[in-house]
């Protein structure tokens, strides 16, 4: 019984590295998406998939690549990390329009230095 | 675009009493949904309750109740009986007819006193 899982837990990046944070789902649900939390905010989209091959830009995409291959799976590429994308990281999914909530993984914390 | 807004920022409460979490939001759209979610220390972000906006009447799950008045855009909820476990971050989300996306408030932090 998966549901979302993230991978990794933790990263530490040096400034101007690369790096994929891993999201995979095992129920079978059409909607994904990347969430980033900030001390004192509320989480903020970043990108988000409503099935294989669709994706498209949150209110923060900047920074920040998507590809949604699989309906399991779906990436979140950084591709020169900066110190301002130090934040937590959530992806989740649900299974399309209609009252089901979002379902979310366990979060990655992620530190640029 | 829709923004949704919690004004308590921080919030305490004694063992065994009542409180209640404020939330306001602003879309255009007719259809849609609401979302309570508790975010204790270990990060997870587990769900409350959940509000139709096509329902007039308000959502309950045991301890949880929200009071949801469309006009006015806002959805309270109200913990009853707290427990020391109802120690959490407490975000509103609204989540439109699409289902594709949600919007976040800031969230509101909750202690709950022995």
């Amino acid at each position: 019984n998966a549901g979302v899982t993230q991978t990794p837990k933790f990263q530490v990046l040096k400034t101007g590295q690369s790096m994929t944070l891993q999201c995979a789902q095992d129920m079978n649900h059409e909607y994904m998406s990347w969430y980033r939390q900030d001390p004192g905010m509320g989480l903020r989209l970043i990108h988000y998939s409503v099935g294989a091959g669709i994706t498209d830009q949150g209110e923060v995409p900047n920074g920040y690549n998507v590809s949604r291959s699989t309906t399991e799976d779906f990436p979140l590429r950084l591709l020169s990390a900066a110190p301002s994308q130090t934040s937590v990281y959530f992806c989740a999914s649900n299974p399309g329009q209609g009252r089901t909530e979002a379902f979310f993984g366990q979060g990655t914390r992620l530190t640029v230095v | 675009a829709q923004t949704v807004t919690q004004s308590q920022p921080e919030m305490s409460v004694q063992e065994a009493e009542t409180v209640t979490l404020s939330c306001t939001y602003d879309t255009s759209e007719n259809n849609y949904y609401l979302f309570w979610y508790k975010q204790p220390p270990s990060r997870q972000m587990i769900l409350v309750i959940r509000q139709e906006a096509y329902k007039q009447q308000n959502a309950t799950e045991n301890r949880f109740s929200v009071n949801f008045q469309k006009a006015a855009k806002s959805f309270s909820l109200k913990i009853s009986d707290s427990q020391l476990g109802d120690t959490a971050m407490y975000f509103c989300a609204f989540r439109n007819n699409a289902g594709n996306m949600l919007t976040f408030g800031g969230g509101t932090r909750l202690m709950v006193k022995p």
